[in-house]
């Protein structure tokens, strides 16, 4: 069974700085997908960025970029310009390639505190 | 921009009694979830379902929980006898495809089981 760590609880960064959130996760699959997700006090849901583990460009979707290193299993996620706004909870989550089972699996989260 | 809607968004229900969640899926999507959040602890996989039938459900999802799609466009999850560890958030989500398809979620449903 697939695995997703989380290990930083808590981040906190000023307006305007840059912040990494870390992941990591165990699988023996090769091909699979990863994503990031933000969960504000609202508690919904939103996908923030996803990458295709057979590509190794890193995604990136305006302030949010990842750094996807397969070999090392690691999946971090890079803020920039952070705004008070992207103050929430971030959960890492894999799912496996198509025609396997395509369950979300999150990792315990993250909240980020953006200070001013 | 279409949405998963999920009613009701805050439940109380006595421990025994029977409670069911509802959610109307994205409409063209047809890949179907449903996930828990206790407070306070990760987001946790319950049950897929596609083509009117269970794709794969978790340890968590025992013979207590149940899923239906009644229509064309409601997805519920049932529970017929809750306990008090049956207290969380309930998301559901949907996607059109399987894989690199983003999963969209729901407000999520607080169910809190007195």
């Amino acid at each position: 069974a697939q695995t997703v760590t989380q290990s930083q609880p808590e981040m906190s960064v000023q307006e305007a700085e840059t912040v990494t959130l870390s992941c990591t996760y165990d699988t023996s699959e090769s091909d699979y997908y990863l994503f990031w997700y933000k969960q504000p006090p609202s508690r919904q849901m939103i996908l923030v960025i996803r990458q295709e583990a057979y590509k190794q460009q890193n995604a990136t979707e305006n302030r949010f970029s990842v750094n996807f290193q397969k070999a090392a299993k690691s999946f971090s996620l890079k803020i920039s310009d952070s705004q008070l706004g992207d103050a929430a909870m971030y959960f890492c989550a894999y799912r496996s390639a198509p025609g396997t089972a395509s369950k979300l699996t999150f990792g315990t989260g993250t909240r980020l505190q953006v200070t001013l | 921009e279409p949405e998963v809607t999920q009613t009701p968004s805050h439940q109380v229900t006595q421990m025994g009694q029977e409670v069911i969640l509802r959610c109307v899926p994205i409409s063209n999507h047809l890949y179907f979830y449903w996930y828990r959040q206790i407070l306070g602890q990760k987001v946790e996989f319950l049950v897929s379902f596609y083509n009117n039938e269970i794709s794969e459900k978790s340890e968590i999802f025992d013979d207590q929980f149940s899923v239906e799609r009644p229509d064309g466009s409601n997805f519920t999850l049932k529970i017929r006898s809750t306990k008090l560890e049956d207290s969380a958030m309930y998301f559901c989500a949907s996607s059109a495809r399987q894989g690199f398809q983003p999963q969209h979620f729901g407000d999520g449903t607080r169910l809190s089981i007195l």
